[in-house]
């Protein structure tokens, strides 16, 4: 039940095209859902994140689409670019004030952008 | 601000010993979590300290422990290493969970430890 599903695991898009990265969950009792971006040698980045209470959310050229009813949501990066090839990582969160929040996370995407 | 901060940037150790890793989390944040992220395993959870009190624990053994300060620095430690051990370490800096609401999760560069 905590488990997140991520799909694709790999995904190579033209320069200028839009990807689409989709994540499933379980737990019904997750609140929080970020998405975060992971160059080699680096930390993961915080990339968007959105709640359940709204549908979708736009930044710049990346938008999150949630679907409470059928427990998905997806990363939309519009306008892909050379400079966006990185892993993917979809998360949800859950928890109480006295025992914290944990994030889970999706299994990751390889996104390559060809220029 | 500055970011998160974790040091060292790279372990190598051998089988049986110990190590200790250190975390700086961005002012103003009481909330640390540690994750451990392998090719294999992915990015999994391991434990999470706000106001040095461990409020959260992952599915880890007892060798992996952790503590923070009250500057809200925390340090990770791992006992009698194994080769699965081999990983990437990342800390994750946060306000924390407050009125119901999770607050954002802030990553540092990651401590790479390899166990030979």
């Amino acid at each position: 039940q905590q488990q997140v599903k991520q799909s694709p695991q790999s995904l190579i898009v033209q320069k200028g095209g839009i990807s689409i990265i989709n994540c499933a969950y379980e737990n019904t009792a997750f609140d929080y859902f970020p998405w975060y971006q992971q160059f080699p040698g680096k930390g993961p980045a915080l990339l968007i994140a959105i709640r359940p209470d709204v549908s979708e959310k736009k930044e710049g050229r990346f938008t999150i689409s949630f679907n409470k009813s059928a427990k998905q949501f997806s990363l939309h990066i519009m306008d892909s670019q050379p400079g966006d090839s990185a892993t993917y990582f979809c998360a949800a969160s859950t928890g109480k004030e006295t025992s914290g929040s944990r994030l889970t996370f999706g299994e990751g995407t390889q996104l390559t952008v060809n220029p | 601000k500055a970011g998160v901060t974790q040091t060292p940037r790279y372990l190598i150790k051998t089988r049986g010993q110990q190590v200790t890793l250190s975390c700086s989390p961005i002012s103003g944040h009481r909330s640390v979590s540690w994750y451990q992220q392998t090719p294999g395993q992915g990015l999994q959870f391991l434990f999470e300290y706000f106001s040095e009190t461990q409020r959260n624990k992952g599915n880890f053994p007892g060798r992996f422990s952790g503590r923070q300060f009250s500057n809200s620095r925390s340090e990770m430690n791992v006992s009698t290493l194994e080769l699965g051990d081999s990983a990437l370490y990342l800390c994750a800096s946060s306000l924390g969970r407050l009125a119901g609401v999770s607050y954002e999760q802030y990553f540092g560069p990651g401590t790479r430890l390899t166990v030979t």
